[in-house]
């Protein structure tokens, strides 16, 4: 298994530029999750999917979007590239329906980092 | 409102020095306590949760409700325990499986 992986690793964009970033697991997880890092400040959540069909926001959506394409991939999208989106990015999932939820962890992928000029 | 406080960057101790890495939240109801781990060049990992009270290559950490406090704590520090540390929490009764991350705390081991 692969776990979660993301496409870009890296990516350099202009003021104005759109772009996606890509998202995937093979755990059969529900719940999907993207973050964004930023030094002083911790990972905080962009949006999120608690199961396939649904998505909603976290604590910094503004600039971003989303869409929970299947059970599997989970897109981010970025529609006019601003310089304080310059970030890592971090998709994670989670088997929300699997069990006692208190036992399971979020899964994470490698990380998208992008910069914004 | 739901908060987690990582009140240190960076912690610089010596190998087999002991090591306390901060953690205060704050949550009115009942949270659930993680600790993260981010190693050079390798993607976040769980390292430990409070609900297990295990130990994981060393390291624990005890809930205290009183203090609102979530430490974590290893008697002997290794050079490669070297990594970003993160504590998170999420609400007890969580349906959503949603995270709160605090700052992230620079554990660096010297030789």
């Amino acid at each position: 298994n692969a776990g979660v992986t993301q496409t870009p690793k890296f990516q350099v964009l202009k003021t104005g530029q759109s772009m996606t970033l890509q998202c995937a697991q093979d755990m059969n997880h529900n719940s999907m999750y993207w973050y964004r890092q930023d030094p002083g400040m911790g990972l905080r959540l962009i949006y999120y999917s608690a199961s396939e069909g649904t998505t909603d926001k976290g604590e910094v959506p503004n600039g971003y979007n989303v869409s929970r394409l299947n059970k599997r991939e989970f897109s981010l999208r970025l529609e006019s590239a601003a310089p304080s989106q310059t970030s890592v990015y971090f998709c994670a999932s989670l088997d929300l329906a699997g069990g006692t939820i208190s036992y399971n962890e979020q899964f994470f992928g490698p990380g998208t980092r992008l910069t914004v000029l | 409102a739901q908060r987690v406080t990582q009140p240190e960057k960076l912690l610089s101790v010596f190998k087999g020095a002991p090591v306390e890495l901060k953690c205060n939240y704050s949550y009115s109801g009942s949270p659930e306590l993680f600790w993260y781990v981010q190693y050079s060049r390798q993607r976040l990992q769980l390292l430990l949760r409070h609900i297990s009270r295990e130990s994981i290559k060393g390291f624990t950490a005890d809930l205290n409700k009183g203090e609102t406090s979530f430490h974590l704590k290893k008697p002997f520090a290794q050079e490669e325990d070297s990594a970003m540390y993160y504590c998170a929490l999420r609400h007890g009764s969580s349906n959503t499986g949603k995270l709160i991350f605090g700052q992230g705390t620079t554990l660096q081991v010297k030789p």
